[in-house]
């Protein structure tokens, strides 16, 4: 079945660096790749997500690229901020038609003021 | 107008009971799922439901039985609870293959 790989676990950066969080995946077949926040004791939440049509995609100081060759796709914040400071899930579809998500281990981004 | 709601929120027992948590949507989404996120933060799909039938079943003990009465609603059973069991469990919810929507969590502590 389908693998994810998530690096690094933990990231600090200074507020107004960029962030880079990688994820890599072993299914070829995945289409399908989105990017949760979860803040502490809250819900997981989507923030963008990527098909295996697209190579990236962009939403205001998040972005997200994906090389299908190379199995694996990464989130890039740009001018992070302390609310930026989260636990990032990458996540990848399981083939067939269940919706099955497999998700990467997480990352634990801080940002310092 | 909340999207995936569970209850309870926080849920403390004794080793050996049986607890019962609950899961509703109201996006109209035909697929709903349960996780298990543990200590260290790993999410890990139990089951999936899409309009009342099973379709996801990874292997998770047989104490954990999910029941769904209808589209909207997904429950989890959890018989002779264990002290591995306590985790943070998150209802979610989807149209297949798009954006997954979660809950709130239920706090699950076994003592």
């Amino acid at each position: 079945g389908e693998n994810v790989e998530q690096h690094p676990s933990t990231l600090s950066v200074q507020e107004g660096d960029s962030a880079v969080i990688k994820c890599t995946y072993s299914d070829s077949a995945s289409n399908y790749f989105p990017w949760y926040k979860q803040e502490l004791g809250k819900r997981p939440q989507l923030i963008i997500d990527i098909r295996s049509n697209v190579g990236e995609k962009k939403d205001q100081r998040i972005a997200v690229t994906l090389n299908k060759t190379a199995k694996h796709f990464s989130l890039h914040i740009t001018e992070t901020q302390p609310e930026d400071s989260a636990v990032y899930f990458c996540a990848a579809s399981e083939p067939g038609n269940t919706g099955k998500l497999i998700f990467g281990q997480g990352t634990t981004l801080q940002v310092k003021p | 107008d909340t999207a995936v709601s569970q209850t309870p929120k926080y849920l403390v027992t004794q080793m050996g009971n049986d607890k019962s948590i609950k899961c509703e949507q109201n996006l109209g989404h035909d697929t709903m799922y349960w996780y298990k996120q543990d200590s260290k933060k790993f999410l890990k799909i139990m089951f999936s439901y899409n309009n009342k039938e099973l379709i996801i079943n990874e292997t998770v003990p047989n104490r954990f039985s999910p029941k769904s009465p209808d589209k909207a609603h997904l429950n989890l059973h959890i018989n002779s609870l264990e002290l591995g069991d306590s985790a943070v469990y998150f209802c979610a919810s989807s149209p297949v293959g798009y954006e997954q929507y979660f809950g709130p969590g239920t706090r699950l502590t076994v003592t």
